[in-house]
């Protein structure tokens, strides 16, 4: 297998704030990470997919300037929720792409809860 | 419509007993399938991965595929507690690393 983290694994920020979720692939390079939200008892919804040394690309509806993805490295991905809302408040999931041996692997990591007050 | 459909559930089942999860969708193009299982507030954990029609085993596990139905399943044998989660079903297309999930069944295996 492979691992991927992120951190925080819980956060509690004011509404109007800004808050940065990392995610990292611990022992593989990772070109290709996604970021998902799940809101309870929902599915994942992927938001973005990001991409080392590129821009990310957004989902419909997702709004980037909002969920400012940055993939600085074949390791880190981040995301910034920047003026967060209550309504942002949920659990989010990142993603990492191993490839090794011509198979492409998704792993997960363990999520961000948010919550904005 | 949604183009991944899972029943939510809850569903509880006595210990040691088949378990039997599903999901149909409408986009005829995924070709990749796979069942994932999440623990409360954690990340999803591939359980099965498989690729068009047909059956695979792992262990408990069994994973269907009937493209020409649309509907997938995954069948848990000898049910455990420590089996108790929500179980998500994915799909993806050919060449595209994107996943579409179903909502998710949430299921207790009751000792």
């Amino acid at each position: 297998g492979a691992v991927v983290s992120q951190h925080p694994s819980w956060v509690i920020c004011k509404s109007g704030t800004s808050v940065k979720i990392e995610c990292r692939s611990l022992d593989f390079q990772a070109t290709t990470m996604f970021w998902y939200r799940q809101f309870p008892k929902q599915s994942l919804m992927l938001m973005a997919t990001s991409n080392e040394g590129s821009k990310a690309t957004y989902e419909q509806g997702v709004e980037k300037d909002k969920f400012l993805i940055n993939h600085a490295s074949l390791t880190l991905s981040t995301l910034t929720v920047t003026s967060a809302h209550p309504e942002d408040s949920s659990f989010y999931i990142c993603s990492a792409l191993k490839t090794s041996g011509g198979a492409v692997e998704q792993y997960f990591g363990p999520g961000t809860r948010l919550t904005v007050t | 419509q949604k183009e991944v459909e899972q029943d939510p559930g809850p569903l509880s089942v006595p210990e040691g007993a088949i378990v039997s999860l599903n999901c149909t969708y409408s986009n005829s193009a995924f070709q990749y399938f796979m069942w994932y299982r999440q623990y409360s507030r954690k990340g999803p954990e591939l359980l099965m991965y498989t690729y068009s029609s047909g059956n695979k085993e792992d262990g408990r596990f069994t994973a269907q595929v009937d493209k020409s139905s649309k509907y997938i399943s995954l069948f848990i044998r000898d049910s455990q507690p420590s089996d108790s989660a929500t179980y998500l079903c994915a799909m993806k297309l050919l060449g595209n690393e994107k996943l579409t999930f179903g909502t998710g069944t949430r299921l207790t295996i009751i000792p």
